[in-house]
């Protein structure tokens, strides 16, 4: 079974398009991110939920809105896409605290490519 | 400013010999220390934690040691084999933010049979 998955795997889109990127966890982790890695494979975190609350939003654009509809699921929104935009998107859980130490457990990734 | 910093982006190890990966970091105090396998297309992978307070772990043929004074993590691939070829991520927590995990850029590990 997939401990973290993600879809699609691969979108690609013309620039000014809304995209959406969906995660599910069957882990029962109660923490989920999202990362994002460049060309250079700099891994970058830029959201995280706690039982579908926010916790965590670097400086990322307005653009992208994640949204948590229960504490398995963590979806991506973007709107307006731009060049820059292009990367490989990382969904990830995790369960602080405890003895777990925070270990991530990352989903295959979304290939975003915007046109 | 706040740096992690893998040694260097590439390196290339002789099968059966030793692989040394360096993590050094500036203007961070972290509560532990994780290292992370990634293969090419695919999410990274966790492999070992250490604690601020630990010198040094091991997991087979992994050992990784943790020295705060001088800023710096070592991570050890004992008779390496072309298996292990992959980019690794060390990444650190931090106490300020127990859920937040900050990556170093990756050292993209080939070993030549």
């Amino acid at each position: 079974d997939t401990a973290v998955s993600q879809t699609p795997k691969y979108l690609v889109t013309q620039m000014g398009n809304d995209k959406s990127i969906k995660c599910e966890q069957n882990l029962g982790h109660d923490t989920m991110y999202w990362y994002k890695q460049d060309s250079k494979k700099f891994l970058k975190i830029m959201f995280s939920y706690n039982n579908k609350e926010l916790i965590i939003n670097e400086t990322v654009p307005n653009r992208f809105s994640p949204k948590s509809p229960d504490k398995a699921h963590l979806n991506l929104h973007i709107n307006s896409l731009e060049l820059g935009d292009s990367a490989v998107y990382f969904c990830a859980s995790s369960h602080p605290g405890g003895s777990s130490y925070n270990e991530q457990f990352f989903g295959p990734g979304t290939r975003l490519t915007v046109l | 400013s706040q740096k992690i910093e893998q040694n260097s982006e590439a390196l290339n190890i002789q099968e059966g010999k030793t692989a040394t990966l360096t993590c050094n970091y500036t203007n961070y105090s972290p509560a532990y220390l994780q290292w992370y396998r990634q293969d090419p297309g695919r999410g990274p992978v966790f492999l070992l934690l250490i604690r601020e307070n630990e010198k040094e772990k091991r997991k087979e043929r992994l050992k990784v040691t943790f020295d705060t004074t001088l800023k710096q993590s070592l991570f050890h691939i004992t008779a390496s084999q072309p298996a292990d070829s992959a980019t690794y991520l060390c990444a650190l927590a931090l106490y300020s933010s127990a859920s937040k995990i900050i990556f170093g850029s990756g050292t993209r590990l080939s070993i030549r049979p």
